[in-house]
């Protein structure tokens, strides 16, 4: 079975500073990897999604994450961190098979900004 | 496109009364999802549906929690003889596929007193 983790409970970065959130992955195939994002009061939203192909993907608000079958891992990163970017994200992961597999989320990795 | 609609967004219960969630999915998702968020656990997997019917309930509390999806355009789940610890927002996500990605609604924030 396949699992997700986020090893930070919590990252704090200064607002214009650079980020990355960390994501591992257990499975031993390729599978599909997503990351999430959700601001306070609201649902979860799609932030970008990888399927196989470019290992790089970009998202919205200048979001993207890189894939690794090496290190079986998919990290976010933004170049200049926004206040508005304040919220908590979660990777998660699922198996390309045209079945009945749900993806799996990691615990969710709080991010604070400071101005 | 509405986005998955969830109602009520907030509901107060009363320790031992029985809480019913509602959830629209996407219009054309084959797939609803069921979740639980609270602080302390985080983001929990409750139940799946796909085509109506249920694929996975390993997340469901064996007692007192019972999900259902009547047709496509609705999903409910019911809590009987609420409990305090029952207190968590409840989210109900849709997708084209299982293992597609997952059009999340805002929950239903539940609060037993």
């Amino acid at each position: 079975a396949q699992s997700v983790t986020q090893p930070d409970a919590r990252v704090t970065v200064s607002e214009g500073a650079s980020l990355q959130l960390r994501c591992k992955y257990s499975y031993f195939g390729t599978p599909y990897l997503f990351w999430y994002v959700q601001y306070p009061r609201q649902g979860l939203q799609l932030l970008l999604k990888y399927y196989p192909g470019d290992p790089v993907v970009q998202g919205v608000n200048g979001f993207e994450a890189e894939f690794s079958k090496s290190n079986s891992s998919f990290h976010l990163r933004k170049a200049s961190v926004h206040w508005s970017d304040w919220a908590v994200y979660f990777c998660a992961v699922s198996i390309p098979s045209g079945g009945n597999y749900k993806p799996t989320f990691g615990k969710g990795t709080s991010l604070v900004v400071h101005p | 496109n509405a986005g998955v609609i969830q109602t009520p967004r907030h509901k107060v219960t009363g320790k031992g009364q029985e809480a019913t969630l509602w959830c629209e999915p996407i219009s054309g998702h084959s797939a609803v999802f069921w979740y639980r968020q609270t602080i302390v656990q985080g983001l929990e997997f409750l139940t799946y549906f796909r085509n109506q019917a249920p694929i996975d309930d390993s997340g469901m509390p064996k007692e007192r929690f019972s999900a259902q999806m009547p047709n496509q355009s609705h999903s409910t789940l019911k809590i009987q003889s609420t409990q305090p610890q029952d207190s968590a927002v409840y989210l109900c996500a849709s997708s084209l596929a299982g293992e597609d990605t997952q059009y999340f609604g805002p929950g239903t924030r539940l609060l037993v007193l």
